[in-house]
């Protein structure tokens, strides 16, 4: 069965620290995405990662993508209250299939 | 403007009362798909559909129906609602299954008491 796994779950932080979000999947899918969700709102895609060692950097959000790990990172650099928000990564499940899986989820909070 | 739209937005319902929640896109994707989004259980996915007359199961398919007619829509059919299917909807598309990230719709809050 496809898993894919983000820690933390929650993340609490203070503003101008630096962070990580992680993200495991369990398929040989080599497309990894992120994806970010305001408070009562829909999603808005963040980044598309669609080979082995792609980076992608958008202002405080850089995310990067190891295949061979199975692994996703979504780094935050000297967070700000903005950024408060869930984060979710997804993968296509591949092996034939056009389904999409999403992570749990990481619920980030930036205090002031 | 490129979107999605879901309608209706708000749905307050009783068991056994079929219902559609409609979707439809203005970009000419060809991929579609509808997700529920449950507290602790994340999004999972319903159906989803690679182009008209193409759909396939997602991993929660139970006790829904999809159609694709046309290209710009892939409504969600209940056609026996139960308290289980309480949730928030999306529905979703991209230009093909495997390339770019999704655009979402702005969801559909269904209560079926």
């Amino acid at each position: 069965e496809l898993k894919v796994e983000q820690n933390p779950l929650f993340l609490s932080m203070q503003e101008g620290k630096n962070y990580t979000i992680y993200c495991n999947y369990s398929t040989t899918s080599d497309r990894l995405y992120w994806y970010r969700q305001d408070p009562g709102k829909s999603l808005e895609s963040l980044f598309v990662l669609l080979s082995n060692g792609a980076v992608k950097q958008e202002g405080r959000l850089m995310a990067s993508l190891d295949t061979k790990a199975r692994l996703s990172t979504l780094h935050i650099t000297a967070a700000v209250h903005d950024l408060s928000a869930t984060y979710f990564c997804a993968v296509d499940a591949g092996s034939g299939t056009y389904k999409y899986i999403f992570g749990t989820g990481t619920r980030l909070k930036v205090l002031a | 403007e490129a979107q999605v739209t879901q309608n209706p937005r708000y749905l307050i319902t009783v068991t056994g009362k079929k219902l559609t929640v409609t979707c439809s896109q203005n970009m000419n994707h060809e991929y579609m798909s509808w997700y529920r989004q449950d507290p602790g259980l994340g999004l999972r996915q319903i159906y989803y559909s690679m182009n008209v007359e193409v759909t396939d199961k997602g991993d929660v398919p139970e006790g829904y129906k999809v159609s694709r007619k046309e290209k710009r829509n892939f409504p969600l059919i209940l056609e026996s609602p139960s308290p289980n299917q309480t949730s928030l909807y999306f529905c979703a598309s991209s230009l093909s299954g495997l390339a770019g990230g999704k655009f979402f719709g702005p969801g559909t809050r269904l209560t079926v008491l």
